[in-house]
């Protein structure tokens, strides 16, 4: 199994502060990454698909970047409804893994 | 719009079975694999398996691949997954998901919670 390794666990920030997000790959997956948003007691969704791919109705505020074993989730400029939890998910293996997730909370 | 609703969902003993089952609707079912992914207590967040458009196809995380089984039926557009010979770590928030040809879940459910307590 390719294990995603998500830091940090949680970050706590002020809205107006840009962050970034880390997920390490256990084995290089190319771009095989994408990033989910999952807010309180809602369904994730898709925010980044391929490493850095951007998807339709996504802010323009989330980038994502990287390849190979290290990827980055970039928010720039946090704003409130940001507050959330964000997983990485491969796509390189037929066994898809997610990672642990980085819980973004206000300062 | 699309849209994924499940349901089956509930309090469940040890050793039972469970059908969850997925309606979906606002896209041609037929034509997407769909997968179902759990979201534990703890927030952990895994995949369980997925089945081909057509059905012919399924592959699972091996840890569940003996008890749990997806199927599908496309003229109802709905999604199943059996649960079977449950256990108290299989409780969790159970999603439907459809994948996208891309290898990722673009659509999620709702979810619906299955609880295994005696």
């Amino acid at each position: 199994n390719i294990v995603l390794t998500q830091s940090p666990a949680t970050l706590s920030v002020t809205p107006g502060e840009s962050v970034s997000l880390s997920c390490r790959a256990s084995q290089s997956i190319s771009t095989s990454i994408h990033w989910y948003q999952q807010k309180s007691n809602e369904s994730p969704r898709l925010l980044i698909k391929y490493a850095s791919q951007s998807i339709s109705g996504i802010p323009s505020r989330f980038s994502g970047s990287g390849s190979g074993t290290d990827f980055t989730l970039s928010i720039n400029r946090v704003e409130s409804e940001d507050f959330s939890i964000y997983y990485c998910q491969q796509s390189y293996s037929s066994l898809y893994t997610f990672g642990a997730g980085t819980k973004l909370e206000l300062k | 719009e699309v849209q994924l609703v499940e349901s089956g969902g509930g309090l469940v003993q040890p050793g039972a079975s469970l059908k969850l089952s997925c309606v979906a609707s606002g896209f041609t079912f037929s034509d997407y694999w769909m997968s179902w992914v759990r979201q534990t207590p703890g927030k952990t967040m895994e995949w369980i398996g997925d089945i081909k458009y057509d059905g012919s196809y399924t592959n699972y995380v091996p840890s569940l691949k003996n008890r749990f089984t997806i199927s599908r039926d496309n003229a109802k557009s709905t999604l199943y997954l059996q649960m079977s010979n449950v256990r108290s770590e299989d409780t969790a928030t159970y999603y439907c998901t459809r994948v996208n040809s891309g290898y990722y879940f673009d659509y999620w459910g709702q979810g619906v919670m299955v609880t295994v307590s005696s």
